[in-house]
């Protein structure tokens, strides 16, 4: 069965460095999510992206953030500067296709901040 | 999105049906009943989803009450995997591409 996979799974960085997450969708979908979990929280939208521009974004989604898609088939989140409050589990997710509104989630990477 | 409420924490014995309740009294006449869960350590992972009629698949089932204001995941028979937190979500259209918004959930335990 078709997955979504993320890379590095763990990533720990230092504040005011950047960092990119990556993250390949499942091959037929179009359109493509960020979603993070600080420990202990809910699930938070973050960013959706389609024909490559983004299409919804939370508040939490700030200038800090932006995405990419720079191939057909990466999907990336960067940040530009961390903060020690940008450590959470970053989820990614696409959904579309024979799937339809159906998001399909990857395993996630766990950023941590120092 | 309509708000939904579920109860914080549920528990079962492995191998009974396990019903899950969710709530949602401001439901509109097109919001589509999402059901997503979330293992330990693991993204989101989607169950079910239904507007008016019962719905079934190798997962689970989902009942929804007639008036839509309130809907019920059923487990038919738990086992140690489903431990998870159990995410009722509603939303106003069932197009791809909007965002879910995750509540607390309910948090499933099950016991051997």
């Amino acid at each position: 069965e078709p997955e979504v996979t993320q890379t590095p799974s763990h990533q720990v960085t230092q504040m005011g460095q950047e960092v990119i997450l990556r993250c390949v969708p499942i091959s037929n979908h179009l359109y493509f999510y960020w979603y993070r979990q600080i420990l202990g929280q809910k699930v938070e939208f973050l960013v959706s992206f389609y024909n490559n521009e983004i299409s919804e974004k939370s508040e939490i989604f700030d200038d800090q953030f932006s995405v990419e898609r720079p191939d057909g088939s990466n999907f990336t989140l960067k940040i530009r500067s961390t903060k020690l409050e940008d450590s959470a589990m970053y989820f990614c997710a696409s959904s579309g296709g024979t799937s339809g509104s159906t998001q399909y989630f990857g395993p996630g990477t766990r950023l941590l901040v120092l | 999105d309509a708000k939904t409420t579920q109860p914080n924490s549920m528990e079962s014995n492995e191998e009974e049906p396990v019903h899950l309740p969710c709530n949602h009294s401001t439901i509109s006449g097109t919001d589509y009943i999402h059901w997503y869960r979330q293992l330990p350590s693991q993204g989101p992972e989607y169950v079910i989803h239904g507007l008016t009629s019962n719905v079934n698949n190798r997962m689970a089932s989902l009942a929804i009450a007639e008036d839509r204001k309130s809907s019920t995941l059923i487990l038919h028979r738990a086992t140690l995997r489903d431990a998870a937190v159990y995410y009722c979500i509603l939303r106003a259209t069932n197009q791809a591409g909007t965002a879910l918004i995750f509540g607390k959930g309910t948090t499933l335990s099950v016991s051997s």
